[in-house]
């Protein structure tokens, strides 16, 4: 079945990038999103990648896959005092309806 | 146009109640999912409804229930409340079962059981 982890917390300081990392078990065609939750909301779709890319950058993010390695990063430049949240990757196996969240990563922005 | 509506927002229940929680998809989409977040924890897939059809269902006992409605809202119906059943109750809707770029969600139910 899928697995995903991710490291529980990250500190950056104001202006400085954020790199918030995670890793998958599925080895099918999956699709990987990274969701945003801030404290008392439900989660924000961030962006998405398809599991035969390599990069995919949206303006102040930038998500890289390491399909070998199944690990997926997401890099926020110049992260704001808005960044704070916590961070969720999630893969959902192609033609499947399930989508498999890891634990979060707090992200923690220090002005 | 409204974004995914979960209705209440909070509630508080007692142990062995029953509770129903409601969610209204963004117009136009037919899927809605359920999701319960556990404080501290990723959310974790309950079911999917698609065309007011049972497509997917988690790992949850029978004391989880869900239909969809003719007009694609949802419902979620939890019996004999336990403690470790308070939680965020998230829903998600799509236009289809399945969409690449994932499903947008309601801010949630919170519940909580005493």
């Amino acid at each position: 079945g899928e697995d995903v982890e991710q490291s529980l917390f990250l500190s950056v300081r104001e202006g400085d990038s954020s790199v918030i990392n995670c890793t998958y078990t599925d080895s099918s065609s999956t699709y990987l999103y990274w969701y945003k939750q801030e404290p008392g909301a439900g989660l924000q779709l961030l962006t998405y990648i398809f599991s035969n890319m390599d990069m995919k950058q949206d303006q102040r993010l930038t998500v890289l896959l390491n399909k070998k390695d199944k690990h997926l990063s997401l890099r926020i430049a110049d992260t704001q005092t808005g960044d704070s949240a916590i961070y969720f990757c999630a893969e959902r196996p192609e033609g499947y309806q399930k989508v498999t969240f890891g634990t979060g990563t707090k992200l923690q922005v220090i002005p | 146009d409204a974004g995914v509506t979960q209705s209440p927002t909070h509630l508080i229940k007692t142990r062995g109640q029953q509770v129903t929680l409601r969610c209204s998809p963004i117009s136009g989409h037919k899927s809605v999912s359920w999701y319960q977040q556990v404080l501290g924890q990723g959310p974790q897939f309950i079911f999917q409804y698609y065309e007011k059809e049972e497509r997917g269902r988690g790992n949850f006992p029978d004391r989880f229930s869900a239909r969809q409605f003719p007009n694609y809202s949802s419902e979620l119906n939890v019996n004999a409340l336990l403690l470790g059943d308070s939680a965020l109750y998230l829903c998600a809707s799509s236009p289809d079962r399945g969409p690449n770029y994932g499903y947008t969600f309601g801010s949630g139910t919170r519940l909580t059981v005493v």
